[in-house]
C-alpha cells in the first residue's frame, strides 16, 4: 500500500545534540512538507520541497534544515539552534489535485515523530 | 486576527445528537477549502473538500459562505467514532505550500 512513512516515532534528545527525522514516500508525490504542532495548536510549516534538490522555508524554518536528494524523501533535521524543539512533527506530501473552484493541494501525513527533549 | 479561526471547544454532545462548527478565514483570495479530522495522538485525515456548492458524505455536511468568509461542518447522527479534533484547511489555490493554513481545531466529543 502506498503511504508516508516517518521515524522514529519517538525520540528523546539531550539538549545541544542534533537529531534527524526520517520521511520517506512510495506514492509519487512531487512535494513534501514538515509541518510542527504543538499541545492545543495548529500545525506550522517548517520546510517544504516541490521538487528534487529545491525546497523552501516555511513559517518557522529557524533551527531547522532538510535535504531533497531523492523524490521519496525528505528528512528533517532538528538542530542545536531550535530553542524549543519538543513537539510532534508532521511529514506530508501531496498532488496538486483540481478542485471545482480551482485546483488545491491535498496533503497525505504520515504518522508524525514526537520529539522530547530532556 | 488569525488567518483562520475556529472554536477550540471541547464541543461535548450526546450520541445521536447534530452538532456543527464553524471557521473563519481571513484572506477573501482563498480558493480551496478542506475539513481534516485528527485523532488523539495521531495524524490528521483528510475529512471532505469543501465546494461552493456545498458537498455531503453520508452524515457529515460542508458549506463554504464567500460573502462572509467562513466554511461549516454538520455532523448529523453523532456517534461515539466521531469525537476527535476537526481541524479547518484553507488554501490559497496555487502549488505553493506556505499558501496552506491550518485551524488550531475544534475539540469533539461524543458521550454515551
Amino acid at each position: 500500500d502506498g503511504g508516508i512513512t516517518q521515524s522514529p516515532k519517538y525520540l528523546f534528545r539531550k539538549e545541544g545534540q542534533n537529531v534527524t527525522l526520517s520521511c520517506e514516500q512510495n506514492l509519487n508525490h512531487d512535494a513534501m512538507y514538515w509541518y510542527r504542532q504543538d499541545p492545543g495548536q495548529g500545525l506550522r510549516l517548517i520546510y517544504y520541497s516541490q521538487i528534487v534538490n529545491d525546497f523552501q522555508k516555511g513559517d518557522i524554518a529557524e533551527g531547522y534544515s532538510v535535504s531533497r536528494e531523492k523524490k521519496e524523501s525528505f528528512p528533517l533535521t532538528v538542530t542545536s539552534a531550535q530553542k524549543n524543539p519538543t513537539a510532534f512533527y508532521l511529514c506530508a506530501s501531496s498532488i496538486y489535485r483540481e478542485g471545482i473552484s480551482s485546483g488545491a493541494n491535498v496533503l497525505t501525513f504520515g504518522a508524525g515523530s514526537r520529539l522530547t527533549v530532556l | 486576527r488569525k488567518e483562520v479561526e475556529q472554536d477550540p471547544g471541547p464541543f461535548n454532545v450526546p450520541e445521536g445528537a447534530t452538532v456543527a462548527f464553524n471557521c473563519t478565514y481571513s484572506n477573501s483570495a482563498s480558493q480551496s477549502f478542506f475539513w481534516y479530522r485528527q485523532d488523539c495522538r495521531k495524524e490528521p485525515k483528510l475529512l471532505m473538500s469543501v465546494y461552493s456548492s456545498g458537498n455531503e458524505d453520508g452524515r457529515f455536511t460542508a458549506q463554504l459562505n464567500r460573502a462572509s468568509q467562513y466554511i461549516s461542518l454538520l455532523i448529523r447522527d453523532s456517534k461515539l467514532s466521531d469525537s476527535a479534533t476537526y481541524l479547518c484547511v484553507v488554501d490559497g489555490g496555487d502549488s505553493s505550500a506556505s499558501k496552506i493554513i491550518f485551524g488550531s481545531g475544534t475539540r469533539l466529543s461524543i458521550r454515551p
